[in-house]
């Protein structure tokens, strides 16, 4: 599996200002993806970061509000723009892991997370 | 619309008893299942994966999957304290996206 680190891993941040998620994998991999989990809740999806093109954002999620760069196979980022106090949530960067060999399928591996509060 | 639904729980079992986890998805498409472990705040960790219909073992772990029924079930044999988490399934449809569909995740709280 695919080691992922986050960057920060946690941050308080006041309402109107802008953070920015790093998201970086130990390999190349094809799809990186930016989740939302809110307290108690499951995870949302965002976006999916696509290397050299712009993201394939979900229903609910908006560029400008969480614009994501991808510039190569191993590197993603993640800005949560004008933020407000419902942006709090932790923001997990997850990677797809191919098809093993026979047998194998593929899945989808987490990054620690960043957890972010919004005052 | 795909869908994932697992009971929220919290489910209790004392130690060392089988926990039973269910799951049920709406999509007949979907071709691979995942649990998910996801201890408070943290990120959620792989477990299991299935595939085929049937059980899949692994240590304590015991994964069934019967796609008649469109069910998906996790076993914890001796269950311990420090399995004492957020279970989440996930079920995805053959092809080349990665993208799951996840369930709101089940706690799971092993007293001693």
């Amino acid at each position: 599996s695919a080691v992922i680190s986050q960057k920060p891993s946690r941050d308080i941040c006041q309402r109107g200002t802008s953070l920015t998620i790093q998201c970086q994998v130990d390999s190349q991999v094809t799809m990186m993806f930016w989740y939302r989990q809110q307290p108690g809740q499951s995870l949302t999806l965002i976006a999916t970061a696509n290397q050299g093109s712009e993201a394939t954002y979900e229903s609910g999620f908006v560029i400008d509000k969480f614009p994501i760069s991808r510039p190569n196979l191993t590197f993603s980022t993640l800005t949560v723009s004008n933020m407000s106090p419902e942006d709090s949530s932790i923001y997990l960067c997850s990677v797809g892991s191919p098809k093993a060999t026979s047998g194998g399928t593929d899945t989808q591996y987490f990054g620690p997370g960043t957890r972010l509060t919004v005052l | 619309q795909k869908e994932v639904e697992q009971n929220s729980g919290p489910l209790s079992v004392p130690e060392g008893a089988i926990a039973s986890l269910n799951c049920t998805y709406s999509d007949r498409g979907s071709q691979s299942f995942f649990w998910y472990r996801q201890y408070s705040g943290k990120s959620p960790e792989l477990i299991m994966s299935i595939y085929s219909n049937g059980d899949k073992e692994d240590g304590r772990f015991t994964a069934q999957l019967n796609k008649a029924s469109q069910y998906v079930s996790l076993l914890i044999r001796d269950s311990q304290p420090s399995d004492s988490a957020t279970y989440l399934c996930a079920a995805k449809a053959s092809g080349g996206s990665y993208i799951p569909t996840f369930g709101r995740g089940t706690s799971l709280i092993v007293h001693p």
